[in-house]
């Protein structure tokens, strides 16, 4: 099964808006709404930021917000932060009853 | 609030089987929920192992399946990764944790992550 794709890195400046994408096929993203977002700082455990492509779980900020359209699905993170300085995976259910990871994505913020 | 607690040898030797436990704390495994293993090389992204289900059933990454074993003891309420054959390749922090929404990939509840090595 192939990774889904995510841009290696992004970055922006406190306060502004940005958005990782996350590219899959029509077996994983494009099939199902079980598009799940992991948050990671250096030395820790991944976080669930955002599941089932657009929900929050409980105690993550409404500053992060998930979309989909087509096979490639989206996180947006708003009122970008210091503490947003992390490593994001997107994660998707497949047709072949499999998970797969994007290959992260390493936001800066500047 | 589910605790997971990994546990093992941090140091494989090649070819040998790398067995790590996950304690699930303040939740019981019989309840339902899937539970899950993923790993993560040094410096590298995360990549999924495998997931069962309390009544035994497990579904894994095709890449591995050959050589990876999923089991639970709901007895003692933890669940158990065996790989074997293990590589280099195969040296990473490996994490358990709970896919405690549905079994599609949301993991909701994470151990801290054990690091095991492969070297002899």
């Amino acid at each position: 099964q192939s990774a889904l794709t995510q841009p290696a890195s992004v970055s922006g400046s406190p306060g502004q808006s940005l958005t990782i994408s996350c590219s899959g096929t029509s077996s994983d993203v494009g099939r199902y709404n079980y598009v799940f977002w992991y948050q990671q700082h250096p030395g820790k455990a991944p976080q669930l930021i955002i599941y089932n492509v657009s929900n929050r779980p409980s105690g993550i900020s409404d500053r992060f917000s998930g979309s989909k359209s087509g096979n490639t699905a989206s996180l947006t993170i708003s009122g970008l932060q210091a503490e947003d300085e992390a490593n994001y995976y997107c994660y998707s259910y497949t047709t072949s009853t499999t998970l797969v990871f994007g290959g992260g994505t390493k936001l800066t913020v500047l | 609030q589910v605790q997971l607690q990994e546990s093992g040898p941090g140091l494989v030797k090649p070819s040998e089987t790398l067995s790590l436990t996950c304690t699930v704390s303040d939740y019981s495994i019989s309840s339902g929920s899937y539970w899950g293993w993923i790993r993560q090389p040094p410096g590298k992204g995360l990549e999924w192992i495998g997931n069962i289900y309390h009544s035994g059933s497990t579904y894994c990454n095709p890449s591995l399946k050959s050589r990876v074993t999923i089991s639970v003891d709901t007895s003692n309420n933890h669940f158990s990764l065996r790989l074997t054959s293990v590589t280099a390749a195969d040296t990473a922090v490996y994490y358990c944790a709970r896919d405690g929404l549905g079994g599609y990939g949301g993991f909701d509840y994470w151990g801290q992550g054990t690091l095991v090595i492969v070297s002899s």
